[in-house]
């Protein structure tokens, strides 16, 4: 079976621009979890998506925001770029969204914004 | 806030010696405290969870313990290998409002040495 894959892996943005993530969960999954990052702040919880309906959302700026579409893939935007938004994007998907869940990560995207 | 301490930062040791890491989390209630194995480049993967009426729980030469009286686990690695070398993160799950948001420490940077 095939793991969560995530596109584009690599990718270079300036100051001000927006950029689009998508994740393919793995097949049968339907809760899919966003995660940024970072050296510094290490991982931090972006949002969960779980039947195309965001259930959790974690404390991050309105500049980023996501959505499921119904084949449970799932895509990430951040808008008006800023330097600090330099991170590896990592994607997680699960069967269900119960707390136990095992959540099996991608590969991540990593960003860089200049 | 709730927090997720780990330690050391970062820990080197010889292939075939044992090697216990450290995690103090703050978050109360909790539902479960996860280890997690990320290889350089690549997303976390799932070593153990544990209940906080768990006290123990292995994974093969992977040993995670709990004392939930404390707010400590630990991950013991057991005759190290190679492929060992990773950074080790602590989560926690919090529960406040039904959202279980999870809480990441910045992880335990280990490299086994031949």
């Amino acid at each position: 079976k095939a793991g969560v894959t995530q596109t584009p892996r690599y990718l270079i943005k300036t100051r001000g621009q927006q950029v689009t993530l998508s994740c393919s969960p793995i097949s049968g999954h339907r809760s899919v979890s966003w995660y940024q990052q970072t050296p510094g702040q290490g991982l931090q919880f972006l949002f969960e998506y779980f039947s195309e309906t965001q259930r959790n959302k974690g404390n991050f700026p309105g500049r980023f925001s996501g959505r499921q579409f119904s084949n449970s893939r799932s895509e990430m935007n951040v808008s008006t770029l800023e330097l600090g938004d330099s991170a590896l994007y990592l994607c997680a998907s699960s069967r269900g969204q119960g707390v136990g869940e095992t959540q099996y990560f991608g590969p991540g995207t990593r960003l860089l914004v200049l | 806030k709730n927090q997720v301490e780990q330690s050391p930062q970062s820990l080197i040791i010889l292939e075939g010696k044992n090697c216990t890491l450290q995690c103090n989390y703050t978050v109360s209630p909790f539902s479960n405290l996860r280890w997690y194995k990320q290889d350089t480049g690549r997303g976390p993967v799932s070593l153990t969870i544990m209940t906080f009426s768990e006290n123990t729980k292995s994974n093969g030469r992977y040993t995670a313990t709990l004392d939930a009286d404390t707010k400590q686990s630990s991950l013991h690695i057991t005759a190290s290998q190679l492929s060992d070398s990773a950074s080790y993160i602590c989560v926690v799950r919090d529960p406040s409002g039904g959202s279980y948001i999870p809480t990441f420490g910045r992880g335990t940077s280990l490299i086994v040495h031949p």
